[in-house]
């Protein structure tokens, strides 16, 4: 099994539906991430979370938010999804720590591939 | 403001030859940098890393070389194998934020 679990993998949807993605982790760690990969673009910060309490926006967050619902799950909805917003999404999660010699290794899921008529 | 860049978005190199992938990079405030590989439909898989206080990080065939002065890393891969086929992405960690160039297409040639 998947350390970084992500459903759905694939889904198509039409132009106002809303949308949620989902992400859970067995790695026990606390940071968890949401990325969206577009071509030529890489991979631009939606949202991020450190723990249950303490969410953030990243570089890219507008029509999109989030919910930790527990420390292994991370979800990202899209209220109202638009064309621009199909993508690869991925869910990652991190246990750096500053000045403990961590590599600040991120964990990635399989990417969740999102498609808006 | 792209804060880390892939200049070269594919490379091709023949099998056993040196792969050498650049990295850019404008703050000087990372606390390090590290490299993933991506194959198609699956996300993205950790390399290798570097604290920003080394110059030179070696695993196996991976080296990833630091030049804090003119804000450039570069991965080599020697001897390259057709496995290593695959989009390669820098990204550079502060703060607890990681972020991503926009990612460089590797294809060995066997």
């Amino acid at each position: 099994d998947a350390d970084v679990t992500q459903t759905p993998r694939n889904r198509i949807t039409k132009t106002g539906k809303r949308i949620m993605l989902e992400c859970s982790q067995t790695k026990g760690h606390d940071r968890m991430y949401w990325y969206r990969q577009d071509p030529g673009l890489g991979l631009q910060l939606i949202y991020y979370s450190f723990d249950v309490k303490d969410i953030n926006k990243g570089e890219i967050s507008d029509g999109y938010s989030v919910s930790r619902q527990a420390q292994a799950k991370f979800s990202l909805s899209l209220e109202s999804a638009i064309p621009n917003q199909t993508a690869l999404y991925f869910c990652a999660t991190s246990d750096a720590k500053p000045g403990t010699g961590s590599t600040g290794e991120l964990f990635f899921g399989e990417g969740s591939r999102l498609t808006v008529l | 403001d792209q804060q880390v860049k892939q200049n070269s978005p594919s490379l091709s190199v023949q099998e056993g030859r040196i792969s050498i992938l650049n990295c850019d990079y404008t703050n000087s405030m990372f606390d390090y940098f590290l490299w993933y590989k991506k194959y198609p439909a699956e996300g993205p898989t950790f390399l290798i890393s570097i604290s920003s206080i080394k110059d030179k990080n070696e695993d196996g065939r991976f080296t990833v070389f630091l030049n804090k002065s003119a804000k450039h890393l570069s991965l080599h891969i020697v001897p390259s194998q057709p496995g290593d086929s695959a989009v390669y992405f820098c990204a550079a960690a502060g703060t607890y934020k990681y972020i991503f160039g926009t990612g460089t297409r590797l294809k060995v040639l066997a």
